[in-house]
């Protein structure tokens, strides 16, 4: 069955310091996977997925995320952060167990920027 | 247009309301999605439509009703809740799901209270 750790429930860094986000997935064949953004109150915004082409994915404002499969790993990282950056942040692999397909979120990682 | 609309924004329910969410995406996605969320935990899925057809029921309690007149539209009916029902409650869509990879585009939510 898949399934999704991620490794921090909080993490601080200061505006203009690199974010690394933690997330380790299960699966027991090639997995999707996903990082998506919730501000507060706000829906989530899906920054970038996996699709196998490349270990090196690039997303939106400026975040990436690296496929290791050895590791496991799909951790998200940005080199500067932002004020505007400060949000929950999701890891997701999708899972397809006896026919029906849905998402598995991780618990979340709420990332405080300060100033 | 790759947005999801979710009407009302806020809802203030009594136990013995009837009320409903809507939700709306133009994308031409044949895969719905509704979705609770409590504070500061990740969203847990409720029911997911595809092609118009429910697919997938995660023994949500009777008093949500899901309906799907179209496959642009998803309504969620709400009948005799309960305190513990308020949530923040997500739509989102996908382009099929189970396509390897599918995406999902989230709405901004409905903000529900019942008092």
């Amino acid at each position: 069955a898949q399934s999704v750790t991620q490794l921090d429930s909080h993490v601080s860094v200061s505006e203009g310091t690199p974010v690394l986000l933690r997330c380790n997935y299960s699966s027991s064949y090639s997995p999707s996977l996903f990082w998506y953004v919730q501000h507060p109150n706000k829906g989530l915004q899906l920054l970038l997925k996996y699709t196998s082409a490349a270990t090196l994915v690039k997303g939106i404002n400026g975040f990436e995320a690296e496929f290791k499969k050895s590791e496991t790993s799909f951790h998200l990282t940005k080199p500067s952060a932002h004020m505007s950056d400060a949000a929950e942040y999701f890891c997701v692999v999708s899972s397809t167990t006896s026919g029906t397909y849905k998402y598995i979120f991780g618990t979340g990682t709420r990332l405080k920027v300060l100033a | 247009d790759t947005e999801v609309t979710q009407t009302p924004k806020h809802l203030v329910m009594g136990m013995t309301n009837k009320k409903s969410l809507k939700c709306e995406q133009h994308m031409g996605h044949r895969a719905m999605y509704w979705y609770k969320q409590k504070a500061k935990k990740p969203p847990e899925l409720m029911f997911v439509y595809s092609y118009e057809k429910l697919s997938i029921n995660e023994s949500v309690p009777s008093r949500f009703s899901p309906e799907c007149p179209n496959s642009s539209l998803l309504n969620l009916h709400l009948h005799a809740l309960q305190p513990e029902d308020s949530a923040l409650y997500l739509c989102a869509s996908s382009q099929e799901a189970g396509a390897t990879y599918d995406e999902q585009y989230f709405g901004p939510g409905t903000r529900l209270t019942v008092t």
